[in-house]
């Protein structure tokens, strides 16, 4: 079954409206969550590093903020979207590391499809 | 800066050909990479390498890295067209804190 959930799937609202996207990790801790967004027909690109009780590290060109993570618990990470406008339509994946030495994976969530009009 | 380069970036085949997925890279501190398959949503897991020179075998997909060279290839014999879809490459490396880049990405397309 599935480990990392997000939450909701798909969106859809108007320019300037704020968005918030939820991921879960299900069975396990995550201190570190990442947040991906892919424009269609190109790879994943890494926005920011999400870290449970700390400022998220944001990767060059991603203003934060702009969007708005919060890591609330060893369980939870949010992105807000604020102000949205028309590109930032994309698909944005949400992704929990488990790390333990020769068994490294990264577990995604179904991602959210978000369409602002 | 570091980087994940993917080649080809795409490829058309016929079913029961074999490719080689290739991915190359460049970063600091690096621990291990990851081979994902993306279809229609988010991105599911294949292969996670660490070691040199070990293959990774998954049915008729397999694997290796060469971490002196920096690269990674992806095997896949007798495609079929189930196989259509993205292939993604991640090596996992410390700038920090850990995380994954990905690369380009490969669109294969299998045709019957």
């Amino acid at each position: 079954g599935a480990v990392v959930s997000q939450h909701p799937s798909r969106v859809i609202c108007k320019s300037g409206t704020s968005v918030k996207i939820e991921c879960r990790s299900l069975d396990f801790q995550a201190t570190t969550m990442f947040w991906y967004r892919q424009f269609p027909k190109q790879s994943l690109m890494l926005m920011a590093t999400s870290n449970e009780g700390s400022k998220a590290t944001y990767e060059q060109g991603v203003e934060k903020d702009k969007f708005l993570i919060n890591h609330a618990s060893l369980t939870l990470s949010t992105l807000t979207v604020t102000s949205a406008h028309p590109e930032d339509s994309s698909f944005y994946i949400c992704s929990a590391p488990r790390l333990a030495g020769s068994t490294d994976t990264q577990y995604f969530g179904p991602g959210t499809r978000l369409t602002v009009l | 800066e570091d980087k994940v380069v993917q080649s080809p970036l795409s490829l058309v085949v016929h079913e029961g050909d074999t490719v080689t997925l290739n991915c190359s890279y460049e970063v600091t501190n690096f621990r291990s990479l990851l081979w994902y398959k993306q279809e229609k949503k988010a991105p599911t897991f294949l292969f996670m390498l660490t070691s040199s020179g070990i293959e990774k075998k998954s049915g008729r997909l397999s694997s290796i890295l060469d971490k002196k060279e920096l690269f990674s290839i992806l095997n896949i014999t007798a495609t079929q067209t189930g196989d259509s879809a993205i292939y993604l490459c991640a090596p996992l490396f410390t700038s920090g804190t850990y995380k994954y880049i990905f690369g380009t990405g490969t669109r294969l397309k299998v045709l019957a």
